[in-house]
C-alpha cells in the first residue's frame, strides 16, 4: 500500500540553526511534491512546490530537495528563528488536479 | 487577500446528533476539496468538487456523511448521525480553475462529539 512517512518526532533545534525534515514515501510515483506548514488550530499553509523533474527548489530561507530514485523530499529551514516553530506536513499529488495525499507531519520547535 | 472561509470554527454535539460544516472557497476557484484531520495525523481528502459535481468520494464514508456545492459556489459537509469517532478538525481547501497546483486552505471547523 501507498505509505508517505514523515518523522513523527518533533525536532527540537536552537535558533539560528538549519533545521532538516524527511519525507519517505513508498508505493507512489507523485507528479509533484509540496511542503505545507501547520500553526496549531490553523489550516495547512502552502510554502514549496517541487515537480518530479527537479531537484531543488528554494523560497527565501527555505530548500526544499526531491529524490524520485530514494523516494525522499527533504525539507531545510536554514537559520531558524523561533517564528518557524509549526508543524511542516509534506504531500505528494500523482497528476494534475488529483487529491494531496499529506504524510502526518513533523513538528518543529525553534528555541531562542 | 481572499481567504477560504469556513464556520463555524467550533462544534460541540452528542453522538446521534446531526452536524453540518459551511465553506465559501475563494472566489473563482473551481475546486473545493474537504478534507478530515484527526489529532496528530495529516489531512486526508473526504471529497473533491469541480464546480457542482462530485470528483472524487472514495473516502467519504457515505452512510452518514454527504456533501454538496449545488451552485459551484459554497458547499457544506454533513454529518449524520454523528459518532464519537468522527471528533477531528474539518478543514476546506480550494484551488483554481488550472494552472496552479496550490491548495488554499480554511482556518478550518474542530469537531467534538461527546
Amino acid at each position: 500500500s501507498q505509505k508517505i512517512e514523515q518523522n513523527s518526532e518533533a525536532l527540537n533545534i536552537q535558533e539560528g540553526k538549519t533545521a532538516t525534515l524527511t519525507c519517505n514515501y513508498t508505493n507512489y510515483s507523485p507528479a509533484y511534491l509540496q511542503w505545507y506548514r501547520q500553526d496549531p488550530g490553523r489550516g495547512p499553509v502552502f510554502l514549496l512546490l517541487i515537480r518530479e523533474n527537479e531537484k531543488e527548489k528554494r523560497k527565501e530561507r527555505l530548500k526544499v530537495t526531491f529524490d524520485t530514485t530514494l523516494k525522499q523530499s527533504l525539507f531545510h529551514i536554514t537559520a531558524s528563528q523561533p517564528a518557524d516553530s509549526a508543524t511542516y506536513l509534506c504531500a505528494l499529488v500523482k497528476a494534475a488536479g488529483n487529491k494531496l495525499t499529506f504524510g502526518g507531519g513533523t513538528r518543529v520547535l525553534v528555541k531562542p | 487577500e481572499a481567504e477560504v472561509a469556513q464556520s463555524p470554527r467550533y462544534k460541540i454535539t452528542e453522538k446521534s446528533q446531526a452536524v453540518a460544516f459551511w465553506c465559501d472557497p475563494i472566489s473563482g476557484h473551481a475546486t473545493l476539496y474537504w478534507y478530515r484531520q484527526i489529532l496528530g495525523q495529516g489531512p486526508e481528502l473526504l471529497v473533491q468538487f469541480q464546480d457542482e459535481s462530485v470528483v472524487d468520494d472514495s473516502q467519504l464514508p457515505k452512510d452518514r456523511f454527504s456533501a454538496e456545492r449545488l451552485k459551484g459556489v459554497d458547499s457544506t459537509l454533513k454529518i449524520q448521525p454523528a459518532e464519537l469517532g468522527d471528533s477531528a478538525m474539518y478543514l476546506c481547501a480550494s484551488r483554481p480553475r488550472s494552472g496552479e497546483e496550490t491548495q488554499y486552505f480554511g482556518p478550518g471547523t474542530r469537531l467534538l462529539v461527546l
